[in-house]
């Protein structure tokens, strides 16, 4: 068990529909990480924030939209969904410095 | 930006050793990260590399060279359960965002 918690684990929507994703970090880390990995492929990095701050940005589609709460949970909002979003998005958070990420168990999204 | 090279696939087999390669290219290093990820699981920490050279942890061993942006990951005594992906990644710009290069897949056959 990573200390990551993410909820749903699975999820299965509509095209056009809107879903949220949530994140809980380890507990003391401030940081959150997004990733969106399509079957077969890849980690692609969506987002990053750091105590409720937005930190960095990577290919994340104007579609989407994320936040970290004063609490440092954080949420991934998708919208006007698409079958070609299907895919599973991870939660990972940091510590202070330099140190592992720590993945929860991933959302799988299924559009149909 | 980065730019993080890592073969596809590999085969070995059972208690043999295998070498995965990692090369990668980032303005400002801070260490290289190596992840495994089991079809449709969540990726796990292995090791991490700052310096130059060979870290070992039982079975497996990560080495770096920074001078030619490369690292291998190392996996002796192979096993079935490591059949699994291998993430090389690296942190990135100024808030050490982690980019994952696009893994190798490692198959192990008996």
């Amino acid at each position: 068990d990573s200390g990551v918690t993410q909820t749903p684990k699975h999820l299965i929507t509509a095209t056009g529909q809107r879903v949220t994703l949530r994140c809980s970090p380890r507990s003391g880390d401030l940081s959150v990480y997004w990733y969106q990995q399509s079957l077969d492929q890849g980690l692609q990095f969506l987002i990053q924030y750091y105590n409720g701050e937005e930190r960095a940005k990577g290919n994340i589609l104007e579609r989407f939209s994320a936040q970290q709460f004063p609490d440092l949970h954080s949420e991934l909002n998708l919208s006007s969904l698409e079958l070609g979003d299907s895919a599973l998005y991870f939660c990972a958070s940091r510590g202070q410095g330099n140190t592992e990420a720590f993945f929860g168990q991933g959302t799988r999204l299924t559009v149909v | 930006g980065q730019n993080i090279d890592q073969p596809t696939e590999m085969t070995a087999t059972e208690g043999a050793i295998v070498q995965i390669n990692c090369t990668y290219q980032t303005s400002g290093f801070n260490g290289l990260f190596w992840y495994q990820q089991h079809a449709g699981e969540a990726p796990t920490f292995l090791s991490y590399n700052v310096l130059d050279g060979l870290e070992e942890k039982g079975r497996f061993s990560s080495f770096l060279s920074r001078s030619k942006g490369y690292s291998y990951l190392l996996l002796k005594e192979l096993q079935m359960k490591d059949s699994a992906s291998y993430l090389c990644a690296v942190p990135s710009g100024g808030y050490n965002k982690l980019i994952f290069g696009a893994g190798t897949r490692l198959a192990v056959h008996p």
